[in-house]
Formats: structure tokens, C-alpha cells, sequence
């Protein structure tokens, strides 16, 4: 079973502050996705990272693969308010194994005003 | 397009009852996925299906059973409901080629 540790598990920060947040693997994922959970809704995608060393950048929000496509990192630029919820990493397995994701056990990040 | 939905969205069971949750999607997905999410734990895979009439076990199937006798339909039955299977249930489909995963509402379940 490949495992995916993330952290931290909780953190609270003022608007305005930077953070990160890491998920690590000892195993290598095809990809990893990053998503994003409210509370009573189910996780939606942010982005996919794909070749090891890629970074991509939504908005305040940038994320990269490890160059060896077993960690990755989400690094969140003058947080706001609404950037508040459960943060995911999921990496996925090769299609022929049905893609299936493993997940990591989530950040919950709560941003004050 | 409604995408993924789930029914019901709670429930709660006695040990030792049974029952069966509905996941339907609308996007023409072959893969759908069974999820259940307990707090400090993530996501953890319980079945999944490749595609209309297969299935196969995940992380955790014990207890459960899936069924996908429609391409757009995957069923999640509990025979015998325990405490320990206390949770909330998440429904994912996907097409092939994509990683991308989309995600139901959930169902909360309580067995008490």
C-alpha cells in the first residue's frame, strides 16, 4: 500500500501570512492532485502535477512536484479568508491499476481576519 | 449537468441492519470509486469499478459489497452495519485518461 504523509494536520494563521503545506511518499505516483474540501461538500480538484519538478501557480496558490514525483508541496501567498478549508493530496496510481488515488490525511487550514 | 449525486444524504442504522447507498453520475464516467473519510485519516479507497459490470476491492472492503449493473450507477450495500463503519461516504467517477477525479456530496452515516 503506498502512503502519503501530509503536513500539518491543522494550522491557523492570520490573513495576510504565508504557509505551506507538504505531503511526502516513499513511493513514486504517476501524478498528484491537490484538492480542496468544505465542510459537507465533497473534494475539488485544484491542480495536477504530472512531470517531477513542475510547479504550477493558481492564482495565490502554487504548487510543485518533487523531482523525483514522490512529494509535493502547496504554497498559499497572503492568505485570505476564503482560502480556509481541508486541503488533500492524492497521489495516483498508473491507469492500468485503475488509476486509483491514495490520499494523504489532509491540512485543515483556517485563515482569521 | 448534475455531475455526481449521492442518496441519501444521512442515514442512521442500528448494528446489524442493512442498506444501500446510490451513487449516480451523468458525465459518461467508466471509473467510479467508493470512498469513506473518518476525521485525521483522509480518504480511504473501499471499492471501485473500471467499468459497467466490474468491480474491485480497495483499501478497505470489508463489510461492504458494490454493485454496477449500469454504466452510470454504483451501489454501496452494507449487509450487517457496525459502529466502526460509522462515517461519511464519498462517491468519485472519472473517464479514461484523466486522473481528475470528481467527488459526490457524501453521505453521513451513523450506526450506532
Amino acid at each position: 500500500t503506498q502512503l502519503l504523509k501530509q503536513s500539518p494536520q491543522f494550522l491557523s494563521i492570520q490573513e495576510g501570512e504565508n504557509l505551506t503545506v507538504y505531503c511526502n511518499s516513499s513511493s513514486v505516483f504517476s501524478s498528484l492532485q491537490w484538492y480542496r474540501q468544505e465542510p459537507g461538500e465533497g473534494p475539488v480538484l485544484l491542480v495536477t502535477v504530472v512531470t517531477g519538478g513542475e510547479v504550477k501557480k493558481l492564482k495565490r496558490l502554487t504548487f510543485q512536484f518533487g523531482d523525483a514525483r514522490k512529494d509535493s508541496s502547496l504554497h498559499i501567498t497572503a492568505a485570505q479568508p476564503g482560502d480556509t478549508g481541508l486541503y488533500l493530496c492524492a497521489g495516483a496510481e498508473e491507469e492500468t491499476s485503475g488509476s486509483r488515488l491514495t490520499f494523504g490525511e489532509g491540512t485543515q487550514l483556517t485563515v482569521n481576519p | 449537468n448534475a455531475g455526481v449525486t449521492q442518496t441519501p444524504k444521512f442515514r442512521v442504522l442500528k448494528t446489524g441492519q442493512s442498506m444501500t447507498l446510490l451513487c449516480a453520475q451523468d458525465m459518461n464516467h467508466e471509473y467510479m470509486y467508493w470512498y469513506r473519510q473518518d476525521p485525521g485519516m483522509g480518504l480511504r479507497l473501499i471499492h471501485y469499478s473500471v467499468g459497467e459490470g466490474t468491480t474491485a476491492k480497495g483499501e478497505v472492503p470489508d463489510g461492504y459489497n458494490v454493485s454496477r449493473l449500469k454504466k452510470q450507477n454504483f451501489l454501496l450495500g452494507l449487509e450487517s452495519a457496525a459502529p466502526s463503519q460509522t462515517s461519511v461516504y464519498f462517491c468519485a467517477s472519472r473517464r479514461t485518461g484523466f486522473a481528475e477525479q470528481y467527488f459526490g456530496p457524501g453521505t453521513r452515516l451513523t450506526v450506532t
